[in-house]
């Protein structure tokens, strides 16, 4: 079965610094891997994808890299700010109209 | 757009009642989903739909049931509660372009059942 694995449960950080988020996967790389991000008490918000054939992806403050090789994705948070704290969650695709997530990684911005 | 809604926000139930978690999206998608989410644990699918009239299993179906008459709606049945079924659920819709799916959540439904 297709996994993904967000090793770091929590990341605290400075704010100003750059958070860096690692995803890992197993078995075949996928077509794609995903970003969303969840605050407490809501429903995760999509936020960045990576296609296998990108080797980076920025969005504002935002980069996500995929290392077909490693296995594995980054997601970089530049100038980070309290207001990004919250759990980041790492998903591929997997069988038909599947999904799968990782746990999450929890960030906490310290000002 | 609404987007994806779900009700109720909070329910408590005793064991062995039932009820449904109401889901409803208007962007037309035809990709529905049923998850949970327990403390520390990732999403786990309960069940998903590709569109009205068809849905199937995910990880974790036991104690549940869904339906999908609309487009719109995909409610999610709980027979019998178990104390095993305390969690937080969420909807999902998505849409899939040029091979890539995006989803949408809902703000989901805390159930405790005591």
């Amino acid at each position: 079965s297709q996994k993904i694995e967000q090793n770091s449960e929590a990341l605290n950080i400075q704010e100003g610094k750059t958070a860096t988020l690692t995803c890992n996967y197993t078995n075949y790389s996928p077509a794609y891997l995903q970003w969303y991000r969840q605050d407490p008490g809501r429903g995760p918000v999509f936020l960045l994808l990576i296609r296998e054939n990108e080797k980076e992806k920025r969005k504002e403050r935002l980069k996500v890299t995929f290392d077909t090789t490693l296995k594995q994705s980054l997601f970089h948070i530049t100038a980070s700010q309290p207001a990004d704290s919250a759990t980041y969650l790492c998903a591929r695709p997997g069988g038909y109209q599947k999904v799968t997530f990782g746990t999450g990684t929890k960030l906490q911005v310290i000002p | 757009n609404a987007g994806v809604t779900q009700t109720p926000k909070f329910r408590i139930l005793k064991i062995g009642q039932s009820m449904t978690l109401q889901c409803t999206q208007d962007m037309n998608h035809n990709y529905m989903y049923w998850y949970r989410q327990d403390p520390g644990m990732g999403l786990k699918l309960i069940y998903y739909s590709v569109g009205a009239g068809i849905t199937d299993k995910g990880e974790v179906p036991n104690g549940y049931n869904v339906s999908r008459s609309t487009t719109e709606d995909f409610p999610l049945r709980l027979e019998l509660a178990a104390p095993s079924q305390t969690s937080v659920y969420f909807c999902a819709s998505s849409y899939i372009s040029g091979g890539e799916e995006t989803q949408y959540f809902g703000p989901g439904t805390r159930l405790l059942v005591l």
